[in-house]
Protein backbone atom coordinates (compact mmCIF):
# COMPACT_ATOMS: atom_id res chain seq x y z
CA UNK A 1 0.00 0.00 0.00
CA UNK A 2 0.96 3.39 -0.47
CA UNK A 3 3.05 4.71 2.21
CA UNK A 4 3.38 8.61 3.62
CA UNK A 5 6.32 9.21 6.36
CA UNK A 6 6.91 13.02 7.67
CA UNK A 7 10.24 13.20 9.95
CA UNK A 8 10.54 14.34 12.61
CA UNK A 9 8.05 12.36 14.68
CA UNK A 10 8.18 14.32 17.89
CA UNK A 11 10.09 18.07 18.17
CA UNK A 12 10.31 20.42 21.46
CA UNK A 13 11.96 23.37 20.30
CA UNK A 14 12.04 27.23 22.02
CA UNK A 15 10.20 29.92 21.12
CA UNK A 16 11.66 32.23 18.59
CA UNK A 17 13.10 29.42 16.43
CA UNK A 18 12.05 27.74 13.43
CA UNK A 19 11.02 23.95 12.62
CA UNK A 20 11.07 22.35 9.30
CA UNK A 21 8.69 19.30 9.14
CA UNK A 22 9.34 17.39 6.21
CA UNK A 23 6.15 14.89 4.41
CA UNK A 24 7.04 12.07 1.81
CA UNK A 25 4.98 9.72 -0.19
CA UNK A 26 7.77 6.88 -0.37
CA UNK A 27 6.70 4.78 -3.33
CA UNK A 28 4.23 6.94 -5.09
CA UNK A 29 3.95 10.78 -6.64
CA UNK A 30 2.09 13.19 -5.26
CA UNK A 31 1.63 16.55 -7.10
CA UNK A 32 -0.73 17.30 -4.28
CA UNK A 33 -0.25 17.21 -0.64
CA UNK A 34 -1.90 18.77 2.28
CA UNK A 35 -1.10 19.86 6.02
CA UNK A 36 -3.38 19.64 8.90
CA UNK A 37 -3.17 20.68 12.10
CA UNK A 38 -4.89 18.75 14.96
CA UNK A 39 -5.10 19.93 19.00
CA UNK A 40 -5.48 17.42 21.99
CA UNK A 41 -9.16 15.79 21.73
CA UNK A 42 -10.46 17.89 18.21
CA UNK A 43 -10.74 17.55 14.74
CA UNK A 44 -8.27 18.28 11.72
CA UNK A 45 -8.27 21.42 10.34
CA UNK A 46 -6.84 21.69 6.74
CA UNK A 47 -4.20 24.10 7.07
CA UNK A 48 -2.91 24.89 3.25
CA UNK A 49 -2.89 22.67 0.16
CA UNK A 50 0.17 22.19 -1.08
CA UNK A 51 0.84 21.74 -4.77
CA UNK A 52 4.39 20.50 -6.71
CA UNK A 53 6.04 23.53 -8.54
CA UNK A 54 3.78 26.45 -7.34
CA UNK A 55 2.48 28.41 -4.70
CA UNK A 56 0.85 26.47 -1.58
CA UNK A 57 -3.13 27.84 -1.27
CA UNK A 58 -3.76 28.46 2.18
CA UNK A 59 -7.34 27.81 4.24
CA UNK A 60 -8.89 31.29 5.47
CA UNK A 61 -7.26 32.35 8.76
CA UNK A 62 -3.99 30.39 8.58
CA UNK A 63 -0.65 32.69 8.07
CA UNK A 64 1.45 32.34 4.76
CA UNK A 65 4.04 34.07 6.31
CA UNK A 66 4.08 31.86 9.27
CA UNK A 67 3.77 28.64 8.23
CA UNK A 68 5.98 27.85 4.90
CA UNK A 69 4.94 25.41 2.42
CA UNK A 70 7.84 23.97 0.42
CA UNK A 71 6.28 21.18 -2.31
CA UNK A 72 10.09 20.99 -4.25
CA UNK A 73 9.45 17.19 -5.91
CA UNK A 74 6.83 14.71 -6.65
CA UNK A 75 7.62 12.98 -2.84
CA UNK A 76 8.23 15.83 -1.01
CA UNK A 77 6.76 18.85 0.95
CA UNK A 78 8.04 20.60 4.06
CA UNK A 79 6.33 22.97 6.16
CA UNK A 80 8.28 25.20 7.99
CA UNK A 81 6.96 26.89 11.41
CA UNK A 82 8.57 29.83 11.55
CA UNK A 83 9.35 31.80 15.00
CA UNK A 84 7.53 29.18 16.81
CA UNK A 85 5.46 30.04 19.63
CA UNK A 86 4.10 27.90 22.71
CA UNK A 87 0.28 28.42 20.83
CA UNK A 88 1.78 26.69 17.44
CA UNK A 89 2.09 23.64 19.73
CA UNK A 90 0.05 20.87 17.80
CA UNK A 91 0.00 17.61 16.23
CA UNK A 92 0.98 18.68 12.17
CA UNK A 93 -0.33 16.06 9.93
CA UNK A 94 0.53 15.62 6.35
CA UNK A 95 -1.49 13.71 3.51
CA UNK A 96 -0.72 12.70 -0.08
CA UNK A 97 -2.67 12.48 -2.87
CA UNK A 98 -2.40 9.39 -4.80
CA UNK A 99 -3.68 10.32 -8.20
CA UNK A 100 -4.74 7.60 -11.00
CA UNK A 101 -4.82 9.53 -14.10
CA UNK A 102 -8.11 12.30 -14.67
CA UNK A 103 -9.05 13.45 -11.59
CA UNK A 104 -12.04 11.68 -10.61
CA UNK A 105 -13.42 12.80 -7.07
CA UNK A 106 -12.30 8.72 -6.28
CA UNK A 107 -8.91 9.49 -5.19
CA UNK A 108 -7.51 8.44 -1.66
CA UNK A 109 -5.68 10.53 0.49
CA UNK A 110 -2.96 8.50 2.18
CA UNK A 111 -2.12 10.15 5.93
CA UNK A 112 1.92 10.44 7.14
CA UNK A 113 1.98 9.38 10.69
CA UNK A 114 2.12 12.97 12.03
CA UNK A 115 4.84 15.54 13.62
CA UNK A 116 4.03 16.52 17.77
CA UNK A 117 5.55 20.09 17.99
CA UNK A 118 5.98 21.55 21.89
CA UNK A 119 6.92 24.66 21.44
CA UNK A 120 8.44 26.05 25.07
CA UNK B 1 -13.75 25.08 9.27
CA UNK B 2 -15.54 21.79 9.98
CA UNK B 3 -17.57 20.36 7.60
CA UNK B 4 -20.21 19.58 10.22
CA UNK B 5 -21.15 17.45 13.50
CA UNK B 6 -20.39 13.89 14.46
CA UNK B 7 -22.12 12.31 16.94
CA UNK B 8 -22.03 10.66 19.81
CA UNK B 9 -19.06 12.64 21.14
CA UNK B 10 -17.77 9.54 22.67
CA UNK B 11 -18.92 6.08 22.83
CA UNK B 12 -18.33 2.93 25.17
CA UNK B 13 -19.40 -0.53 24.18
CA UNK B 14 -18.18 -3.68 25.31
CA UNK B 15 -16.46 -6.73 22.95
CA UNK B 16 -19.15 -8.01 21.05
CA UNK B 17 -21.11 -5.12 20.94
CA UNK B 18 -21.79 -2.80 17.75
CA UNK B 19 -20.80 0.43 17.28
CA UNK B 20 -22.64 3.09 15.43
CA UNK B 21 -21.87 6.89 15.19
CA UNK B 22 -23.10 9.81 12.82
CA UNK B 23 -21.87 12.29 11.01
CA UNK B 24 -23.81 15.34 9.13
CA UNK B 25 -22.57 17.59 6.93
CA UNK B 26 -23.56 21.30 5.33
CA UNK B 27 -22.42 21.12 1.53
CA UNK B 28 -22.98 19.22 -1.44
CA UNK B 29 -19.91 16.60 -1.50
CA UNK B 30 -18.69 14.17 -4.52
CA UNK B 31 -18.33 11.41 -1.90
CA UNK B 32 -17.55 11.09 2.17
CA UNK B 33 -14.77 8.97 3.85
CA UNK B 34 -14.36 7.58 7.06
CA UNK B 35 -11.29 7.51 9.38
CA UNK B 36 -9.65 5.84 12.08
CA UNK B 37 -6.94 7.24 14.58
CA UNK B 38 -5.68 5.81 17.39
CA UNK B 39 -3.97 8.00 20.23
CA UNK B 40 -1.58 10.58 19.03
CA UNK B 41 -1.23 8.61 15.86
CA UNK B 42 -1.70 9.68 12.26
CA UNK B 43 -4.51 8.54 10.52
CA UNK B 44 -5.87 5.20 8.88
CA UNK B 45 -8.60 5.34 5.58
CA UNK B 46 -11.07 3.36 6.37
CA UNK B 47 -13.87 3.70 3.62
CA UNK B 48 -14.75 5.52 0.53
CA UNK B 49 -18.17 6.25 -0.28
CA UNK B 50 -19.46 8.07 -3.33
CA UNK B 51 -21.91 10.50 -3.15
CA UNK B 52 -24.36 8.31 -5.93
CA UNK B 53 -24.20 5.37 -3.41
CA UNK B 54 -26.10 4.75 -0.57
CA UNK B 55 -24.89 1.70 1.15
CA UNK B 56 -21.29 -0.02 1.47
CA UNK B 57 -19.76 -2.75 3.20
CA UNK B 58 -16.17 -3.40 3.69
CA UNK B 59 -15.21 -6.45 6.44
CA UNK B 60 -17.32 -5.59 9.66
CA UNK B 61 -17.82 -1.76 8.59
CA UNK B 62 -21.31 -1.02 7.26
CA UNK B 63 -21.52 3.04 5.84
CA UNK B 64 -24.43 4.47 5.10
CA UNK B 65 -24.92 7.80 3.39
CA UNK B 66 -28.35 9.72 2.69
CA UNK B 67 -27.14 12.96 0.42
CA UNK B 68 -31.31 14.40 1.17
CA UNK B 69 -30.21 14.63 5.00
CA UNK B 70 -26.15 15.25 4.00
CA UNK B 71 -25.74 12.63 6.72
CA UNK B 72 -23.67 9.55 6.83
CA UNK B 73 -23.39 6.68 9.62
CA UNK B 74 -20.69 4.29 10.61
CA UNK B 75 -21.54 0.85 11.72
CA UNK B 76 -18.83 -1.31 13.30
CA UNK B 77 -20.27 -4.77 14.22
CA UNK B 78 -18.83 -7.42 16.51
CA UNK B 79 -16.84 -4.92 18.04
CA UNK B 80 -13.20 -5.85 19.72
CA UNK B 81 -11.08 -4.32 21.94
CA UNK B 82 -8.38 -3.18 19.16
CA UNK B 83 -11.57 -1.06 17.83
CA UNK B 84 -11.27 1.30 20.02
CA UNK B 85 -10.13 4.73 18.48
CA UNK B 86 -11.66 7.82 17.41
CA UNK B 87 -13.20 7.77 14.42
CA UNK B 88 -13.57 10.97 11.67
CA UNK B 89 -15.92 11.72 8.35
CA UNK B 90 -14.22 13.70 5.96
CA UNK B 91 -16.13 15.45 3.28
CA UNK B 92 -14.76 16.37 -0.35
CA UNK B 93 -16.71 18.60 -1.77
CA UNK B 94 -14.57 19.92 -4.55
CA UNK B 95 -13.05 17.11 -6.73
CA UNK B 96 -9.41 17.96 -5.88
CA UNK B 97 -9.10 15.97 -2.21
CA UNK B 98 -9.42 18.96 -0.18
CA UNK B 99 -11.23 17.09 2.62
CA UNK B 100 -13.03 18.48 5.61
CA UNK B 101 -13.86 16.54 8.69
CA UNK B 102 -16.07 16.27 11.28
CA UNK B 103 -15.71 16.67 14.90
CA UNK B 104 -14.87 12.82 15.39
CA UNK B 105 -16.12 10.15 17.82
CA UNK B 106 -14.05 8.87 20.31
CA UNK B 107 -15.10 4.79 20.85
CA UNK B 108 -14.26 2.91 24.05
CA UNK B 109 -14.34 -0.77 23.38
CA UNK B 110 -13.78 -2.74 26.77
CA UNK B 111 -13.19 -6.69 26.79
Amino acid sequence: GAVVSQHPSWVICKSGTSVKIECRSLDFQATTMFWYRQFPKQSLMLMATSNEGSKATYEQGVEKDKFLINHASLTLSTLTVTSAHPEDSSFYICSALRLAGVVSGLETQYFGPGTRLLVL
Amino acid sequence: SQQGEEDPQALSIQEGENATMNCSYKTSINNLQWYRQNSGRGLVHLILIRSNEREKHSGRLRVTLDTSKKSSSLLITASRAADTASYFCATDSDSWGKLQFGAGTQVVVTP
